[in-house]
């Protein structure tokens, strides 16, 4: 079954420390797409990569960290430095110019 | 400032009637829409998409307009099931410089009453 996987559901984390949010592809696509949803709020884009070994900051990037090595794989890292890291993150990938299919999301609170 | 607006936070529609969703946008450099469908807890999942060069989709039951002079979209869903209930998102996307960056509206909740 092609799809995305995110990894994990649900996710806590104590203040100051680093954690690392997975998103995985196998639908061969070259874009792939970090997002933030807060409650009552659109998504809001944190980076996105258009080719592996290269991304962009989104609107709101400060304090979130990616890395892309491999076409299959887009993890997010959220840092110390994000002040206000708890939200629903959601990963998404596209082939250039088409739709973005989107993962099932990780929840992230910060206790 | 918001690029893409969904002014309405809420609708509520009988079962069996036409749903209305509205978008507004302000970025004449948009080229490209689409609407996404999503349930709490769950991503948001692709429904239908129009191009700036037209002025109407339809795929089933759902139909998408866009107004450009107006800079308005809007989504119709004839007739609207429960299983409609979601929230959802207006996106626009303008693919220049070869990015398809995609801003979202912050959504309208739809409630179909059976």
């Amino acid at each position: 079954d092609g799809g995305i996987t995110q990894s994990p559901k649900y996710l806590f984390r104590k203040e100051g420390q680093n954690v690392t949010l997975s998103c995985e592809q196998n639908l061969n696509h070259d874009a792939m797409y970090w997002y933030r949803q807060d409650p009552g709020q659109g998504l809001r884009l944190i980076y996105y990569s258009q080719i592996v070994n290269d991304f962009q900051k989104g609107d709101i990037a400060e304090g979130y960290s990616v890395s892309r090595e491999k076409k299959e794989s887009f993890p997010l890292t959220v840092t110390s430095a994000q002040k206000n890291p708890t939200a629903f993150y959601l990963c998404a990938s596209s082939h250039r110019g088409t739709e973005q299919f989107f993962g099932p999301g990780t929840r992230l609170t910060v206790l | 400032d918001q690029q893409v607006k969904q002014n309405s936070p809420s609708l509520s529609v009988q079962e069996g009637r036409i749903s209305i969703l509205n978008c507004d946008y302000t970025n004449s450099m948009f080229d490209y829409f689409l609407w996404y469908k999503k349930y709490p807890a769950e991503g948001p999942t692709f429904l239908i998409s129009i191009s700036s060069i037209k002025d109407k989709n339809e795929d089933g039951r759902f139909t998408v307009f866009l107004n450009k002079s107006a800079k308005h979209l809007s989504l119709h869903i004839v007739p609207s099931q429960p299983g409609d209930s979601a929230v959802y998102f207006c996106a626009a996307r303008y693919s220049g410089a070869g990015s398809y960056q995609l801003t979202f509206g912050k959504g309208t909740k739809l409630s179909v009453i059976p």
